[in-house]
């Protein structure tokens, strides 16, 4: 079993709907980022999470540490939402710190 | 600041041949990690390096090594490349022990093995 699951792998929608990504992660955590790749490869930090929430834009990100479950949230999508979008948790201590990844969720927002 | 920088941005190598990335951390990070994504899977953890040294390791063979410079930036290098080992290789730079300091990506190389 993969230290950070993401669950769907895929996700297809309309514009417009609310899309919803989630996050399992089965180790201690210091923090949990939430990425996008778009194709290309080029990663681009969208959140680092703690604990709570965070919101950007129409980004909104959650933590439940307890649960050791993250979620991301896109409200009204638009196609340039389409991309990768990568769970990471950092662990370990000072000097030996990594992230872990999942291994993304496919979203594709139609028109 | 121009972030994290990698190069080359593309590369194709022969099998059996070697090869070296290189990565240029974000100004006041200290810490660079590799990472290995195949094609359809999320990035896989090479090694890290944090003070010159090799600090962790993934479960990647002796085959891939890497180096830390004083100035922090970084190399992987790669021998007897294989067709496996074609993928794009990120680099992420951090300040280690930073617990709210984001890692910062770059675009990645991607190496194709023929």
């Amino acid at each position: 079993k993969n230290e950070v699951e993401q669950s769907p792998q895929n996700l297809t929608a309309q514009e417009g709907e609310f899309i919803t990504i989630n996050c399992s992660y089965s180790v201690g955590i210091s923090a949990l980022h939430w990425l996008q790749q778009h194709p290309g490869g080029g990663i681009v930090s969208l959140f680092m999470l703690s604990s709570g929430k965070k919101k950007h834009g129409r980004l909104i990100a959650t933590i439940n540490i307890q649960e050791k479950h993250s979620s991301l949230h896109i409200t009204a999508s638009h196609p340039r939402d389409s991309a990768v979008y990568i769970c990471a948790v950092r662990s370990g201590n000072f000097g030996n710190e990594k992230l872990t990844f999942g291994t993304g969720t496919r979203l594709t927002i139609i028109p | 600041d121009a972030g994290v920088t990698q190069s080359p941005t593309h590369l194709i190598k022969t099998r059996g041949q070697q090869v070296t990335l290189r990565c240029s951390p974000k100004s006041g990070h200290d810490t660079v990690s590799w990472y290995q994504q195949a094609l359809g899977q999320g990035p896989q953890f090479i090694f890290q390096y944090y003070e010159e040294e090799e600090r962790q390791r993934g479960n990647f063979p002796d085959r891939f090594s890497g180096h830390q410079f004083p100035n922090y930036s970084s190399e992987l290098n790669v021998n007897a490349l294989l067709l496996g080992d074609s993928a794009l290789y990120l680099c992420a730079s951090s300040l280690q022990g930073a617990k709210y300091t984001e890692a910062f990506f770059g675009q990645g190389t991607r190496l194709t093995v023929v």
